[in-house]
C-alpha cells in the first residue's frame, strides 16, 4: 500500500490532454513538501520528469507540466503522443522521515 | 554524462543475503546522497534508505531496519546494498539513486535496476 495514492491507469488518444492525479496527506504533500514525477518504462532507469511541484529539467518537453494544491499535486500531459506510453509516478517526503512514492499511474496512448 | 552503472541480476534462496553494487561516474561522487528504492513485481516503488558516500552516513527507512546495510567505497565511487534474511517478498527490481543538494528533495538519476529473485 503506497502512502501516495495515484489512479492504477489513465488514457488517451492521441494529441489530446491526460491528468494523473497524487493524494496524499498532511504528514507529506501537505506538509508541505515539494512533490516530483518520474516517468518509467519497464527494464529501463526511471527518468525525472518534474520536481519541486512545477519545475521541468532540461530536456523534457514543455507538454508536461506540474501542479500541486493542498494535500494533492497533479501530472498533465498534452498533445499526448504514442512515446508517452509508460508507467508515471510521484514522489514525495515525510514527516516520518522517509521519501514516500505513488503507487505508480500506467498511461495508455489509444 | 551522469551513469549509475548497478550490478547483474541475483537469484538467492530464503535466509541468505545480497549484496548490489552501484557505481557512479560523471559527477563528484561524495557530493550527493545516494538512495535504494526497490520495486517488487505490481507494485509501486518503495524507499530503502540512503549513504552520504562522503561521510559514510546511513539512514534505513524503518522497515529494512537491522536487514540492511549501505555502503560505499570512495575509491571505486561504488555504493554496496545488502539486504540479509531475504524472505520471498523480497524478490523486486532495486534501484539506486542519487539526490544532490540534500535528502528530501527529487532523484535526479537513477541506476537501471538489479533484479533479485528470492526463491527455494
Amino acid at each position: 500500500q503506497s502512502v501516495l495514492t495515484q489512479p492504477p491507469s489513465v488514457s488517451g488518444a492521441p494529441g489530446q490532454r491526460v491528468t494523473i492525479s497524487c493524494t496524499g496527506s498532511s504528514s507529506n504533500i501537505g506538509a508541505p513538501y515539494d512533490v516530483h514525477w518520474y516517468q518509467h518504462l519497464p527494464g529501463t532507469a526511471p527518468k525525472l520528469l518534474i520536481y519541486g511541484n512545477t519545475n521541468r529539467p532540461s530536456g523534457v518537453p514543455d507538454r508536461f507540466s506540474g501542479s500541486k494544491s493542498g494535500t494533492s499535486a497533479s501530472l498533465a500531459i498534452t498533445g499526448l503522443q504514442a512515446e508517452d506510453e509508460a508507467d508515471y509516478f510521484c514522489q514525495s517526503y515525510d514527516t516520518s522521515l522517509s521519501v514516500v512514492f505513488g503507487g505508480g499511474t500506467k498511461l495508455t496512448v489509444l | 554524462q551522469v551513469q549509475l552503472v548497478q550490478s547483474g541480476a541475483e537469484v538467492k534462496k530464503p535466509g541468505a543475503s545480497v549484496k548490489v553494487s552501484c557505481k557512479a561516474s560523471g559527477y563528484t561522487f561524495t557530493g550527493s546522497y545516494m538512495h535504494w528504492v526497490r520495486q517488487a513485481p505490481g507494485q509501486g516503488l518503495e524507499w530503502m534508505g540512503w549513504i552520504n558516500p562522503n561521510s559514510g552516513g546511513t539512514n534505513y527507512a524503518q522497515k529494512f531496519q537491522g536487514r540492511v546495510t549501505m555502503t560505499r567505497d570512495t575509491s571505486m565511487s561504488t555504493v554496496y546494498m545488502e539486504l540479509s534474511r531475504l524472505r520471498s517478498d523480497d524478490t523486486a527490481v532495486y534501484y539506486c539513486a542519487i539526490t544532490f543538494g540534500g535528502v528530501i528533495v527529487h532523484f535526479d538519476y537513477w541506476g537501471q535496476g538489479t533484479l533479485v529473485t528470492v526463491s527455494s
